[in-house]
């Protein structure tokens, strides 16, 4: 079966300083990908999506970037961290336009 | 663009009554249309769909939806709420031809015992 980690669950940083959350999909070979942000347990942003290896597209302009440099590996960077990027970061993966997603866990950002 | 619509904020039943969550969209073309639930702190579960065929769908733990396309509506249903759907519910569209999954604003259910 199929299963997607997110980590790490929860992270505090300093304005200023750099990001990387990581995602991984197994059991399953060429997902589409995306990179979700949750501001105050309401509605979801849809950051980036990919539907292969070194393909983004982004959905929104703002202080974030994603890569894909695996197959089943999508990684949310950002070089410096503003206050207004906290939030929770969620992670899917889908089949085909068809299918539905499938959420991680998310990771809990507080930039202090 | 596509978009979704979850006029209520929140929606408050007693146990044993029927529970209704509001959902309309806006999509070029097809839709297809999903609902997850949500707990504290955690990610998005996923529900139920509407891909093609049968108007009304059935998903997990007794859930429901129907999908009305004059009215751009898929409202989520269950005969008889427990106290442990007491959650928040997302509605989700994607276009037939399109990668992107939009979701509404969500709704908080509270069901009392």
């Amino acid at each position: 079966s199929q299963t997607i980690h997110q980590w790490p669950a929860t992270l505090v940083q300093p304005v200023g300083s750099p990001l990387s959350l990581e995602c991984t999909v197994e059991g399953t070979s060429n997902p589409n990908l995306y990179w979700y942000r949750q501001a105050a347990g309401r509605g979801l942003q849809l950051l980036f999506y990919s539907v292969g290896i070194g393909q983004i597209s982004s959905e929104v302009p703002q202080n974030l970037s994603a890569s894909r440099p695996q197959d089943r590996q999508f990684i949310l960077s950002s070089k410096k961290l503003l206050l207004s990027d906290s939030g929770f970061y969620l992670c899917a993966w889908f089949r085909q336009v068809n299918t539905e997603a499938f959420f991680g866990q998310g990771t809990r950002l507080t930039v202090v | 663009a596509q978009s979704v619509a979850q006029p209520e904020d929140q929606v408050n039943v007693a146990e044993g009554n029927p529970l209704t969550v509001k959902c309309t969209y806006s999509v070029s073309g097809n839709p297809y249309l999903f609902w997850y639930v949500q707990y504290p702190n955690r990610g998005l579960q996923f529900l139920l769909k509407y891909i093609t065929g049968d108007n009304l769908v059935k998903g997990s733990y007794g859930f429901e939806a129907e999908f009305n396309k004059s009215q751009t509506s898929f409202h989520l249903k269950k005969p008889s709420a427990l106290v442990s759907d007491s959650a928040l519910y997302f509605c989700a569209v994607r276009g037939a031809n399109d990668y992107k999954l939009s979701f509404g604003a969500g709704t908080t259910v509270t069901v009392r015992a």
